[in-house]
């Protein structure tokens, strides 16, 4: 079965700074990685996908993502963190079985900024 | 506006009783899911539907039960078998044209006395 892991339970940069957080995914094949941003008591909104193609795409807010298959791996990046980032990520892999699809989260990073 | 309206956002219940969460959508979107939401727990998928008069169990569907009777709702009961139902509980939907993206609502918040 597919699992995703996100190592960072809790993340703290100052404003400026640059970020990375870290997301492995466990899944026989090519996997739809995800990544997506949670405010406290929102829903989620997704930040960037990948499919297939190019391995670094680009999202909204000013962050990307690598995907690195030989590390099964999908670190979302940004060069400069705003206070207004703060909020939890979270790392998800679609999968497809049969007709059916769903979505596997990580646990999340929850990000805090400094001024 | 298109979206997916869950309602209540607050919801308490005594312990015992059956609760009802409701997911509506409008954006035309075949597939609906349910997720939980515990604090450092990630999202655990509880039931997803694909189409109309489907569904399918996820990880966690014990003490739950959904039906799918009209493509643009998916509600959720929480019964009293579910050991533990004090949760973030989240409704999404997919569109498959091509996106496999799952669109969130904003979440009910369900708190057992």
């Amino acid at each position: 079965a597919q699992s995703v892991t996100q190592p960072d339970i809790h993340i703290t940069v100052s404003e400026g700074a640059s970020l990375e957080l870290r997301c492995n995914y466990s899944y026989g094949a090519t996997p739809y990685l995800f990544w997506y941003v949670q405010s406290p008591g929102q829903g989620l909104q997704l930040l960037l996908k990948y499919f297939s193609g190019d391995t670094l795409v680009q999202g909204i807010k000013g962050f990307e993502a690598e995907f690195k298959r030989s590390q099964s791996s999908f670190n979302l990046r940004k060069p400069s963190v705003h206070w207004s980032d703060a909020a939890e990520y979270f790392c998800a892999v679609g999968v497809l079985g049969g007709s059916n699809y769903k979505l596997t989260f990580g646990k999340g990073t929850l990000l805090t900024v400094n001024p | 506006d298109g979206g997916i309206t869950q309602s209540p956002k607050y919801l308490f219940r005594k312990e015992g009783q059956n609760v009802t969460l409701s997911c509506e959508q409008n954006l035309n979107h075949d597939a609906m899911y349910w997720y939980r939401q515990d604090p450092g727990q990630g999202l655990r998928l509880i039931y997803y539907s694909q189409i109309v008069n489907d569904f399918q169990k996820g990880d966690i569907a014990e003490g739950y039960s959904v039906s799918r009777e009209k493509k643009e709702s998916f509600p959720l009961t929480v019964t009293s078998a579910q050991k533990n139902p004090t949760a973030f509980y989240l409704c999404a939907t997919g569109d498959f044209a091509g996106a496999n993206v799952l669109t969130f609502g904003a979440g009910s918040r369900l708190t057992v006395l």
